[in-house]
């Protein structure tokens, strides 16, 4: 299985300011995935970061919104910029591995943000 | 608690019965099938998994079900105990792509 961190587990950010996210892995994998999940709701794949390329956005999803980063292997960042409350959502990440499955996403425990 | 699953459809099941999630999927072409369980405040982590070729998948405690015909998959778990309280989530990916689609989710509540 991998083991994946985020940083920071939780904020309230305000109107406007932007925030960062981190995702830490503890091996390296070749594509990280980025989620979000809004209050009562499922997943949603905001985009898909390669090391060494530009991240793949999802439809509805654009990169001046969600800036990300990916400069190794095991660490990506994900930006939500100039935020407002329908940003308020648990933001994941992902990583795509083969364990006790095929082909599964280990998931990291997720960043709750809220926005007022 | 967290948010998650305030606003799914809720399963309330007595601790020790068995327990039966549905998910309608949405692509026919997808041939690989997860569900993943989400506890309050984690991230969602893997269950049991089912390949297309494939019609039922046992794991311990839990079983799922997959009917291309309608394109329904199922969960099932066996003398369901108040650790399972959680929202599930199905997803699905097609052949030749990393992307998973996620279903709406339904929350399990054990009732003691």
């Amino acid at each position: 299985s991998a083991v994946i961190s985020q940083k920071p587990s939780r904020d309230i950010c305000q109107r406007g300011t932007s925030l960062t996210i981190q995702c830490q892995v503890d091996s390296q994998v070749t594509m990280m995935f980025w989620y979000r999940q809004q209050p009562g709701q499922s997943l949603t794949l905001i985009a898909t970061a390669n090391q060494g390329s530009e991240a793949t956005y999802e439809s509805g999803f654009v990169i001046d919104k969600f800036p990300i980063s990916r400069p190794n292997l095991t660490f990506s960042t994900l930006t939500v910029s100039n935020m407002s409350p329908e940003d308020s959502s648990i933001y994941l990440c992902s990583v795509d591995r083969q364990g006790r499955a095929y082909n599964e996403q280990f998931f990291g425990p997720g960043t709750r943000l809220t926005v007022l | 608690g967290e948010s998650v699953g305030l606003h799914l459809p809720t399963l309330s099941v007595q601790e020790g019965d068995n327990s039966i999630i549905n998910c309608a999927y949405s692509n026919s072409a997808s041939d690989y099938f997860i569900w993943y369980k989400q506890e309050s405040g984690k991230g969602p982590q893997f269950i049991i998994d089912i390949r297309s070729n494939m019609d039922k998948r046992q794991g311990q405690r839990v079983t799922v079900l997959l009917n291309k015909t309608v394109k329904h998959l199922s969960l099932q778990i066996a003398a369901t105990q108040p650790g399972d309280s959680a929202v599930y989530f199905c997803a699905e990916k097609g052949s030749g792509t990393y992307k998973y689609i996620f279903g709406t989710g339904t929350r399990l509540k054990v009732l003691a």
